[in-house]
């Protein structure tokens, strides 16, 4: 079966950085992703990787390490509009995608 | 806005009751997905369609049936539920198979609740 953890909650100020980790174990591999989901709204799309290395999106980046099964989310400059759930997830095969539990992000002023 | 949309948004029913959800991507998509969302749990993947037909049921109980009249809709139909069958179900969909970045785009959910 496939296997995501990514921590259950972290707190942070706002201005200040957070970095969210996850890691995986899937019985295949074509990319990964990140997406943010406001309570009662939608999960969007965050970013994604699927070669070794950083992403950056402006206050955002993702990065991958294939070889460790793992991957991170660093939100940096917080505001309070990033107060959120941020999912990890993993597509496994061509389209299917594997969560992990949710990470839920509290932005205090 | 994703350019998916579901209806209801929430929903309260008996157990004995019979309530479909409905989802409608604006998206030129041709996979849809239903997913159960539960409190501190992953997404579970439930249904998929690939140019309206069934490409995935992941061990889901009978009492949850799909439908994909055209590649724009899905429904999942609901009978006789059970109270820990209360979730927020979310709707998705993509390109017919996921390349590259090709993600999948979620509607708001339908927040279930059976008593």
């Amino acid at each position: 079966g496939q296997n995501i953890d990514q921590p259950t909650e972290m707190t942070a100020t706002e201005g200040a950085i957070v970095q969210i980790n996850c890691t995986y174990q899937t019985s295949g591999f074509n990319g990964l992703f990140w997406y943010q989901q406001h309570a009662g709204e939608a999960p969007t799309f965050l970013s994604y990787n699927v070669l070794d290395g950083l992403e950056e999106k402006g206050r955002f980046s993702s990065f991958l390490s294939r070889s460790k099964g793992y991957s991170y989310l660093l939100l940096k400059e917080l505001q309070m509009k990033d107060s959120a759930s941020y999912l990890c997830a993993v597509r496994d095969g061509d389209y299917k995608l594997s969560f992990g539990a949710g990470t839920t992000v509290t932005v205090r002023a | 806005e994703t350019g998916v949309t579901q209806t209801p948004r929430h929903l309260v029913m008996g157990m004995t009751n019979k309530k479909s959800l409905k989802c409608e991507q604006h998206l030129g998509h041709n996979a849809m997905y239903w997913y159960k969302q539960s409190a501190k749990k992953p997404l579970e993947l439930m249904f998929v369609y690939n140019f309206k037909e069934q490409t995935e049921n992941n061990s889901v109980p009978s009492r949850f049936s799909p439908e994909c009249p055209n590649s724009s809709h899905l429904f999942l139909h609901l009978h006789t539920l059970q109270p820990e069958d209360s979730a927020l179900y979310l709707c998705a969909s993509s390109r017919e198979r996921g390349q590259g970045t090709d993600t999948q785009y979620f509607g708001p959910g339908t927040r279930l609740t059976v008593l």
